[in-house]
């Protein structure tokens, strides 16, 4: 039971350049987010996905898309990276929406735009 | 009032002290609380949810106030493998897990 994986780890982009993180779990959780970590600051939730097919934005969504066709992969693009979105990407998981389901984070992709 | 706001350390302590992490939430319909823990360049785990009647997990003890809006954490016997960076973690939307609203972090230091 690998939980939850990120690919890639690490990654830097040239501004303008374009990428796609990848999120796979393998625990059947129905629910899937992204998270981005800057220094100083909380987790803030930047998309979240409720089952196949559906996403939704969440705190921080511009600059970003989503897609889930599969329910156990969550992908993160970035169209036209900028600086500011130099970060380190955090992806999780839920079994249901309650608000007191553990959520599952993956070990994080660090992305340095330059 | 920031919507969750931690002590901003860092905490620096010896082995086998008792530390104690202070933490505060704006929305007074938050539901759900928890601390999670934070390796360095690591990934956030769930340490413990937070109850209403306090709970207590080993050396780990949660405690809640709704009246103060305020939730403790501490720790009894601290070993250098605490250490870490706790975050407060407060659910802001009426249960929904999508609502999860995250503090910055405390980073606590145990010495030998």
């Amino acid at each position: 039971n690998a939980g939850v994986t990120q690919t890639p780890k690490f990654r830097v982009l040239k501004t303008g350049q374009s990428m796609t993180l990848l999120c796979a779990q393998d625990m059947n959780h129905e629910y899937m987010y992204w998270y981005r970590q800057d220094p100083g600051m909380g987790l803030r939730l930047i998309h979240y996905s409720v089952g196949e097919g559906t996403t939704a934005k969440g705190e921080v969504p511009d600059g970003y898309n989503v897609s889930r066709l599969k329910k156990q992969n969550f992908l993160l693009g970035l169209e036209s990276a900028a600086p500011s979105q130099t970060s380190v990407y955090f992806c999780a998981s839920s079994y249901s929406s309650r608000g007191t389901d553990t959520q599952y984070f993956g070990p994080g992709t660090r992305l340095t735009v330059l | 009032r920031k919507e969750v706001e931690q002590d901003p350390g860092p905490f620096n302590v010896p082995e086998g002290a008792t530390v104690a992490f202070n933490c505060t939430y704006s929305n007074s319909a938050s539901q759900s609380f928890f601390w999670y823990r934070q390796d360095c360049r690591k990934e956030p785990k769930l340490l413990m949810s937070v109850y209403s009647s306090g709970n207590e997990d080993g050396r780990f003890t949660a405690q809640l106030n709704r009246a103060s809006q305020y939730i403790s954490l501490l720790i009894r016997d601290s070993k250098l493998s605490d250490s870490a960076t706790y975050l407060c973690v407060v659910n802001m939307g009426g249960g929904s897990n999508y609502k999860l609203t995250f503090g910055k972090g405390t980073l606590l230091t145990v010495n030998p």
